[in-house]
This record gives C-alpha cells, structure tokens and sequence, in this order.
C-alpha cells in the first residue's frame, strides 16, 4: 500500500548478510512486522516489533526500528537458498490489527 | 494447532458465476481476517471479524462480496457475479490472546475466465 513502501529487489550471495528496508507514513504505527512469502504460498510471520522499541533479534534476524524517520529494517545473517522469496513489511494502528502490507522486496539467494 | 486451513486451494470459474470460500482459523482464534492479495502487490484487508461480529469492511468489498462467520469458528467469502478483476489470491488469517499476532492461511487462489 502507499502507506509501507519498500524497494522491490534485492539480490544476495549466499552466505552473506542481506538487508531489506521499508518506510512507512504513519507515526501511529503500534506494530511493524515482517512477512515471508514463498512462491504460491500463504504469508509466514517472521518476526515482529513494538513501536516503543528500536530493536529486536531472533537468530539469523535483527530487526531494527528508526521510528524518527519512520524507517523499519530486517537483516538476515548468513543468508541461505531457502531464504530465497518476498518479504513484506506491514504496520497495524490500533487494537483492531488490521495490516497495512508494502508491495513486497523479492530477495533472490545466489550461490 | 494446525494453522490457518482455506479451501479450496484454486478456484478457476467463468465470469458471472458464484464462488465461496471458506476459512477455518487456529482453534479459539476469536479474530478472522480477510485479504486480497493480487500479482506483484502485497495484501489488502478486505474485513475483519470478532467472533461472530463483522467489525469493519473495507471500500474494496464491493456489494458482490459477501462474509460471514456465523459461529465465530470458520467464515465464508462469497463474490458473486464474478468479474475478471476479481482474479487474485484471498488469503484468511486469525489472531487470538495475543492480538497483534496475525496468522495468514495458504490463501485460496481464483482465476476468472
């Protein structure tokens, strides 16, 4: 949606470190979250953060939140093939958690 | 848990018929939400339900479209009279005690020729 942008392609070498980024419009925002979408596939959580928080790491990933700059980032360490799919970046406002979804980063993983 | 289940998978149908779909979130999930999700875009809320209750439709949910969730357990997605534009994949998801955790389903993809 035009609320969540992000870039559409990212290509990485295996191994290395991938990230992908998002901005959003709303200082509202009470929950960013990151989607993984595998091909034909329903939408995986990945991982999730609270607006009042500026980082959170889960294994491989470590999202980080600029919430000045409306700016929402999620690395991935050591990026594997089976990373290979399209991530989206969402923000809910308010306790109805409804999902405003970006058009999706397509992360291809090449050996 | 099983996870989120959408039936069917695919739907191919041919412009003006009905379709339904249906969606059974995780047990004592009591939120259900709808999506439209079409090629090269991420989802769109289409509406949401609490329980039974059809808390809010989106403008996108023209008045071809019909949910419900009449026992606050599985919900249904009607369009009727389909269009091509309709084409897309409709994804469920649920959420339960901790709200802001939304489970998505395998999405039900239709293809309107």
């Amino acid at each position: 949606g035009e609320d969540v942008e992000q870039s559409l392609f990212l290509s990485v070498r295996e191994g290395d470190s991938s990230v992908i980024n998002c901005t959003y419009t709303d200082s509202s925002s009470t929950y960013l979250y990151w989607y993984k979408q595998e091909p034909g596939a329903g939408l995986q959580l990945l991982t999730y953060i609270f607006s009042n928080m500026d980082m959170k790491q889960d294994q491989r990933l470590t999202v980080l939140l600029n919430k000045k700059d409306k700016h929402l980032s999620l690395r991935i360490a050591d990026t594997q093939t089976g990373d290979s799919a399209i991530y989206f970046c969402a923000e809910s406002r308010g306790d109805d958690y409804k999902l405003s979804f970006g058009a999706g980063t397509t992360v291809t993983v090449r050996a | 848990d099983t996870g989120v289940s959408q039936n069917p998978r695919h739907k191919i149908t041919k412009r003006g018929q009905n379709v339904t779909f249906r969606c059974d979130p995780i047990s004592e999930h009591n939120r259900l939400y709808w999506y439209r999700q079409t090629l090269g875009q991420g989802p769109e809320f289409l509406t949401y339900f609490q329980n039974e209750a059809q808390l809010e439709k989106s403008r996108l949910l023209s008045d071809r479209f019909s949910a419900e969730r009449p026992k606050g357990s599985f919900s249904t997605l009607e369009i009727q009279r389909t269009e091509q534009g309709d084409s897309a994949m409709y994804l469920c998801a649920s959420s339960g005690v901790i709200g802001e955790k939304l489970f998505f389903g395998s999405g039900t993809q239709l293809s309107v020729l």
